[in-house]
């Protein structure tokens, strides 16, 4: 258990279908994040959320839609996605953005193929 | 701004042999440095951290690493290798003052360890 928890672990889903992932923290952490880990890619952010206020989108396409009610959960949505976006998904959270010296809790990701 | 490079995307080793895994960061302000681990099917696991404190960093699993700044380096080292710690290994740099505290990731060095 890493304290980061991300459901589904393995989602398959078709070029129409529209899904979410779901990520949740009870570690009192404020800020929370969604990665995208492709194969012989560096990590890239995608979003960042600190005090359930997005504070980043690092030029995600809009079929990927993020959304944080509270500061212990974050969802994204997708809608429309295409083959290339089959990738592991990964969930982390830290103390506030500006404590990078905490390090990150990752969940263990969802691994999505698009087909 | 800041880049991290890990030397050699693949690392093998025998059981019992010295682990070293080499990464080299870029930073125009002083860092903080990280690894993490990520084993197969599995979100990334902090294993140590540089946080401008004492160069030579203990972390889980019998790991360390030494913060040399002449050499801009953070190489991670373990004594005797086992085979549980095949796995994909992080290098990490991110900022230790300012606004932009993003982490900045490497490439990952996949780790063998052959019995």
């Amino acid at each position: 258990e890493t304290g980061v928890t991300q459901t589904p672990r393995h989602l398959v889903m078709g070029m129409t279908n529209k899904k979410s992932l779901k990520c949740e923290q009870h570690l009192g952490h404020n800020a929370m994040y969604w990665y995208k880990q492709s194969a012989k890619k560096p990590l890239e952010l995608m979003f960042v959320y600190n005090f359930k206020e997005q504070t980043e989108n690092n030029s995600v396409p809009s079929r990927f839609s993020p959304e944080c009610p509270n500061s212990s959960h974050l969802f994204l949505h997708l809608h429309t996605l295409q083959p290339e976006d089959s990738a592991l998904y990964l969930c982390a959270s830290s103390q506030p953005k500006g404590q990078a010296n905490y390090g990150y809790t990752f969940g263990s990701g969802t691994r999505l193929t698009v087909v | 701004a800041q880049s991290v490079t890990q030397l050699g995307s693949h690392v093998s080793v025998s059981e019992g042999a010295l682990v070293l895994l080499r990464c080299n960061y870029s930073s125009s302000v002083p860092p903080y440095l990280f690894w993490y681990v990520q084993y197969p099917n599995q979100g990334l696991q902090l294993l140590l951290k540089y946080t401008s404190a004492a160069t030579l960093v203990k972390g889980i699993n019998g790991f360390e690493a030494e913060f040399k700044k002449s050499e801009t380096s953070f190489h991670l080292t373990k004594p005797s290798a086992h085979m549980s710690d095949a796995a994909e290994y992080f290098c990490a740099v991110t900022a230790n003052a300012g606004n932009n505290r993003k982490l900045i990731w490497g490439l990952g060095t996949s780790l063998a360890v052959n019995p």
